[in-house]
């Protein structure tokens, strides 16, 4: 599995963007970059995934550069709700299962 | 988004004895679902992936003959606990996926606490 790295925690302000990064310089062609993240003592909650084109759905946007090797998930106003672990994940298909394997993510602690 | 659904999500449950957790995908139809663990503070660690009725494929350092799988529909995954003891102490979640294409999403259960007394 292509590996991840991703600074242990942020902060933002709330109501403005907050902008996630995560480098992944060995991914390789037929891997996706998904983005999930977790609230304390909750499952993991999809956000978002994408190839190789920028994704945008009703939670957060998905900025992957060029070469593939760095993305950034953006929430555009983050709300206090929004404080959770995010997690980067780089995903391909290892014969039929394609499995998740976590990080330790980053810590997002958006404050009033 | 998909809905999986885990149950019991808290257990209670005395050295020695065996629990099981079971995972349903409630609206559609699972190929593959997978069990990670989770202890305080760290991450998810996956333990194994089961694909419908086929044999569990476990990580390394898991016990399969500790945490039995079992993947006997498209809509249910159970995993046993046996002979549970302090340690196996856990948050336990499970997750389920359609079909085998690396562009599929995964979507998790909200987990099962795990304490054996």
């Amino acid at each position: 599995d292509a590996k991840t790295t991703q600074p242990p925690s942020m902060d933002c302000a709330e109501g403005r963007a907050a902008n996630l990064p995560c480098n992944h310089s060995t991914i390789s062609g037929n891997e996706y970059v998904y983005w999930y993240r977790q609230i304390h003592s909750q499952g993991p909650q999809y956000i978002i995934h994408g190839l190789k084109n920028n994704e945008t759905n009703e939670m957060a946007s998905l900025i992957i550069t060029e070469d593939r090797k760095s993305s950034t998930l953006i929430l555009p106003h983050a709300t206090l709700r929004d404080t959770a672990v995010y997690y980067c994940i780089v995903r391909g298909a290892h014969g039929n299962t394609g499995k998740l394997i976590f990080g330790q993510g980053t810590t997002l602690q958006v404050k009033p | 988004g998909a809905v999986v659904s885990q149950h019991p999500s808290r257990v209670i449950c005395k050295s020695g004895t065996s629990v099981k957790i079971e995972c349903r995908s409630l609206d559609f139809q699972a190929t593959t679902m997978f069990w990670y663990r989770q202890f305080p503070k760290q991450s998810l660690m996956l333990m194994a992936t089961s694909n419908e009725g086929s044999k569990a494929t476990y990580e390394q350092g898991v016990e399969k003959d500790k945490f039995l799988i079992n993947h006997a529909s498209l809509t249910l995954s159970t995993l046993t606990v046996t002979s549970a003891h302090p340690e196996d102490s856990s948050f336990y979640i499970c997750s389920a996926i359609t079909g085998h294409s690396s562009g599929n999403t995964i979507y998790f259960g909200e987990g099962s606490w795990l304490t054996v007394v």
